[in-house]
């Protein structure tokens, strides 16, 4: 079984601020842990994934996110917002076995003021 | 990279009509594909695993005689609402995972959004 869970629906930042998303996950077997972002009436793209390597992982638009295996997290972090990260960002968990499914959190709204 | 289309992007019809929506995997073969409903300002749930060649499987709560899977060759699959009403109304997202990688490593499409009168 495993489950995900985001922490604070919406998330609002200034542009240049630092971006966290949060993500804290349960899972019975050693977890594959994603991050995607949805914009409007779009599907899901990939940000991000851990695979059991490294535990900071680097994704696309200067995102990154760091496995805690002590504290079952996967936060999603920026250094600086742009206008254009506005979106909505899930994080997904699944085993590693090649037949497990997704489990996605309930997502995160991040927005960005001027 | 690997790309997931969908068609049509948006449907409005009437209640009680029923509405076909495509997912194509374009530049790979897809055994497998996925069918997720995403209400307002909510999450991903997954419907149901489309298999090629076979039956497909249905999540828990999902009504096998009301959403119709089809995946009749390796780069499409088909959800077909049947004798829709509005409740129905909600964004569809299929993903597909690509050959040689987990099936927990998918691939989405943009995304339908039925609007049911």
């Amino acid at each position: 079984a495993q489950s995900v869970t985001q922490l604070g629906s919406h998330v609002s930042v200034s542009e240049g601020a630092l971006v966290l998303l949060r993500c804290n996950y349960s899972s019975s077997v050693p977890p594959y842990l994603f991050w995607y972002v949805q914009y409007p009436n779009q599907g899901l793209q990939l940000l991000l994934k851990y695979t059991s390597a490294a535990t900071l992982v680097k994704g696309i638009n200067g995102f990154e996110a760091e496995f805690k295996k002590s504290e079952t997290s996967f936060h999603l972090t920026k250094p600086s917002a742009h206008m254009s990260d506005a979106a909505e960002y899930f994080c997904a968990v699944s085993g590693r076995n090649a037949g497990n499914m997704l489990t996605f959190g309930g997502g995160t709204r991040l927005m960005v003021k001027p | 990279g690997a790309v997931v289309s969908q068609h049509p992007s948006r449907v409005i019809c009437k209640s009680g009509t029923s509405v076909k929506i495509e997912c194509r995997s374009l530049d790979f073969q897809a055994t497998t594909m996925f069918w997720y409903r995403q209400f307002p300002k909510k999450s991903l749930m997954l419907m149901a695993t489309s298999n090629e060649g076979s039956k497909a499987t249905y999540e828990q709560g999902v009504e096998k005689d009301k959403f119709l899977i089809n995946h009749a060759s390796l780069t499409l699959s088909t959800l077909t609402v049947t004798s829709a009403h509005p409740e129905d109304s909600s964004f569809y997202i299929c993903s597909a995972p690509t050959p040689g990688t987990p099936m927990n490593e998918q691939f989405f499409g943009p995304g339908t959004r039925l609007t049911v009168l």
